[in-house]
């Protein structure tokens, strides 16, 4: 079947600016997450949805970061007046979630997000 | 706070058996996870470990001792292909995602 998708998969935008970054996860998984990756460096956990719980926002680097998930499949991630740190590639992944332990997470092809 | 440390950077030669450790510093955890990472790919997932000992599937292995709060991916009969970067990760108890290692970038030469 068709894997966790995402969109725009490059986006260039000035400072200031605000951004829409979409997912689409692979149906029927429950668990969506956001993580971002800076060049070269690791995955950091951004936010998390499970069903229709409310989302752990603890990652969130700040009020300028939020994220939606509707009728429990799409996601967007929205960064409100973009600074040049916010540069990195956002990643999706999704899972069926439940598992408290094996909770295998399939990752989409990610967007990179400059910020000039 | 909790860390995953790795390598940064490892080089092994076609054929050969490389082996890529994590260190950790967390407190309780349900399992150690490896993922590969291609230049420019998404994350995929290669194992997991729940218990102390060795996972096998196919080329690759997993170890986790949790007495020694250590970890380590095994890829044998090496390929170009296995050139990537590895990240370990953890789940820690009560918390919904997970916690990425500083990742390990493998080249493997002729």
């Amino acid at each position: 079947g068709a894997g966790v998708s995402q969109s725009p998969s490059n986006k260039v935008t000035e400072k200031g600016k605000d951004v829409e970054l979409r997912c689409d996860p692979i149906s029927g998984h429950t668990a969506l997450y956001w993580y971002r990756q800076s060049l070269g460096q690791g995955l950091e956990f951004l936010i998390y949805f499970q069903g229709n719980s409310a989302p752990d926002k603890s990652g969130l680097p700040s009020d300028r970061f939020s994220a939606e998930r509707t009728g429990g499949s799409v996601s967007t991630l929205t960064i409100q007046r973009t600074q040049q740190e916010d540069s990195a590639v956002y990643l999706c992944a999704s899972s069926r979630g439940g598992l408290a332990g094996r909770d295998e997470q399939y990752f989409g092809p990610g967007t990179r997000l400059t910020v000039t | 706070g909790q860390s995953l440390e790795q390598p940064s950077e490892v080089t092994a030669v076609e054929g050969a058996i490389v082996q890529i450790n994590c260190t950790y510093q967390t407190s309780g955890f349900y399992g150690l996870s490896w993922y590969q990472q291609h230049d420019g790919g998404a994350p995929t997932f290669l194992s997991y470990n729940a218990l102390d000992g060795l996972e096998e599937t196919g080329r690759f292995s997993s170890f986790l001792s949790r007495s020694d709060s250590y970890g380590y991916l095994l890829l044998q009969e090496l390929q170009m292909k296995d050139s990537a970067s590895y990240f370990c990760a953890v789940r820690q108890t009560g918390a919904n995602n997970l916690f990425f290692g500083t990742g390990t970038r493998l080249t493997v030469i002729p």
